[in-house]
């Protein structure tokens, strides 16, 4: 089962935040983050691993509660550049959430 | 440019027929993984290689089919097709090995079925 996203659409303001969730009913080893531009291949943003380390973007931030099989994006300050589909990725089978749309306007 | 090449980019074809969609993975990257996509959907998950040996499987259907050769290119191979099949097929490559790094993802080989 892929995991499910919250909110499943979301529009912001340049300089707004966003948070973004991902839950999943399997245990989670691993969570991967990325971010689909319309017509374009999904671009790498963050690998969130057991134990707290974290490696990816430096100007987006995540959360990783391995008990409550539960991960969240954090957007900050958001840019027109943000905008896309964002979905976060299990290590089981690399399989990818219900992806969340994110638009941003001036 | 991530360095995965995904040919072709574009294939327009019939129902009933046979496509192969091939993939270039990253220099250096071992694992392949094969990704539908359909319009305004997410990914879908259908098959991973590690250097040559079939990993993972998810949602493929039995029409399809892939491999990964010696030189580490991927094939994916659809047959019979249908109009439902029509999408865009992401392939994408990593390290490899039990923990999954970064994907790297090619831009894509878009089907059309009519």
């Amino acid at each position: 089962q892929q995991p499910v996203q919250s909110p499943q659409a979301v529009i912001l303001r340049e300089g707004e935040d966003a948070v973004i969730n991902c839950s999943s009913s399997k245990a989670l080893y691993s969570v991967h983050w990325y971010r689909q531009k319309h017509g374009e291949a999904p671009v790498f943003l963050m690998i969130l691993l057991k134990g707290g380390e974290q490696k990816g973007h430096e100007k987006i931030s995540a959360s990783f509660n391995e008990k409550k099989q539960q991960s969240s994006l954090y957007l900050t300050a958001s840019q027109l550049s943000y905008s896309g589909t964002y979905f976060c990725g299990t290590r089981q089978k690399v399989t990818f959430g219900t992806g969340t749309k994110l638009q941003v306007i001036p | 440019d991530s360095g995965v090449t995904q040919t072709p980019k574009h294939l327009i074809t019939a129902t009933g027929q046979r496509v192969t969609l091939r993939c270039s993975p990253r220099s250096g990257d071992l694992s392949v993984y094969w990704y539908q996509q359909s319009l305004d959907q997410g990914l879908q998950f259908l098959i991973q290689y590690y250097n040559g040996e079939e990993r993972a499987k998810g949602n493929i259907l039995e029409r399809f089919s892939a491999q990964q050769f010696p030189d580490l290119h991927s094939e994916l191979n659809l047959s019979s097709l249908e109009l439902g099949d029509s999408a865009l097929y992401f392939c994408a490559s990593s390290g490899g090995g039990r923990e999954i790094g970064e994907l790297f993802f090619g831009e894509g080989s878009r089907l059309t079925v009519l």
